[in-house]
């Protein structure tokens, strides 16, 4: 079975400072990845995916990842941070065969902005 | 713009009454799920569907249950509310044209007294 492993609960940074968020996978082949964000009081939405290709993906709202196969690590970043990113962050993964479409969750990374 | 709605955002119950939790997706898509979100646990799943009158128990079943009786609506149903099922719920749909990326709604944040 798969697993997503976030080794952060929490991470605090200030605003305009470089953000990495971790999160690494176990899974037999190349899975579809995601990551989603949640404000407060809301619902996921999609900050960006892996499927193929390229493996460093850019998504919305400046945030980009790089899928690093030989470390099945799916690391998100963003050069500089503002204080409307604060929120929960989530790694997903998907098999991307087996005809399984049920996601694995990773249990999210909270992030704090300082002015 | 595709859009996932559950029909309240705020929900007080109390112990023992039946919940209806009703999630409407307007994207076609063949996958509908239910998670719980409770802090620290991240998003559970409870039941999912892959069709029409079809349904999959997820991780945490136990004291729900589910009804997909039309293709863009999934229901969650709490037969007896009791005060440990106080969380947040969250409806997703997905299809595998998009790699079976989640679409979510805004959630429902139920509490039972």
């Amino acid at each position: 079975a798969q697993s997503v492993t976030q080794p952060d609960i929490h991470i605090t940074v200030s605003e305009g400072a470089s953000l990495e968020l971790r999160c690494n996978y176990s899974y037999g082949a190349t899975p579809y990845l995601f990551w989603y964000v949640q404000s407060p009081g809301q619902g996921l939405q999609l900050l960006l995916k892996y499927f193929s290709g390229d493996t460093l993906v850019q998504g919305i709202k400046g945030f980009e990842a790089e899928f690093k196969r030989s470390q099945s690590s799916f690391n998100l970043r963003k050069p500089s941070v503002h204080w409307s990113d604060a929120a929960e962050y989530f790694c997903a993964v998907v098999p991307s065969s087996g005809g399984s479409y049920i996601p694995t969750f990773g249990r999210g990374t909270s992030l704090i902005v300082h002015p | 713009d595709v859009k996932v709605t559950q029909s309240s955002r705020y929900l007080v119950k109390r112990t023992g009454e039946k919940v209806f939790l009703e999630c409407v997706q307007d994207m076609d898509h063949e996958n509908m799920f239910w998670y719980r979100q409770d802090p620290g646990l991240g998003l559970r799943l409870i039941y999912f569907s892959y069709d029409v009158k079809m349904k999959e128990k997820g991780d945490i079943p136990e004291g729900y249950s589910v009804s997909r009786e039309k293709k863009e609506r999934f229901s969650l149903i709490l037969e007896s509310a009791s005060t440990n099922q106080t969380s947040m719920y969250l409806c997703a749909s997905s299809d595998d044209v998009l790699q079976n990326e989640q679409f979510f709604g805004p959630g429902t944040r139920l509490t039972v007294l």
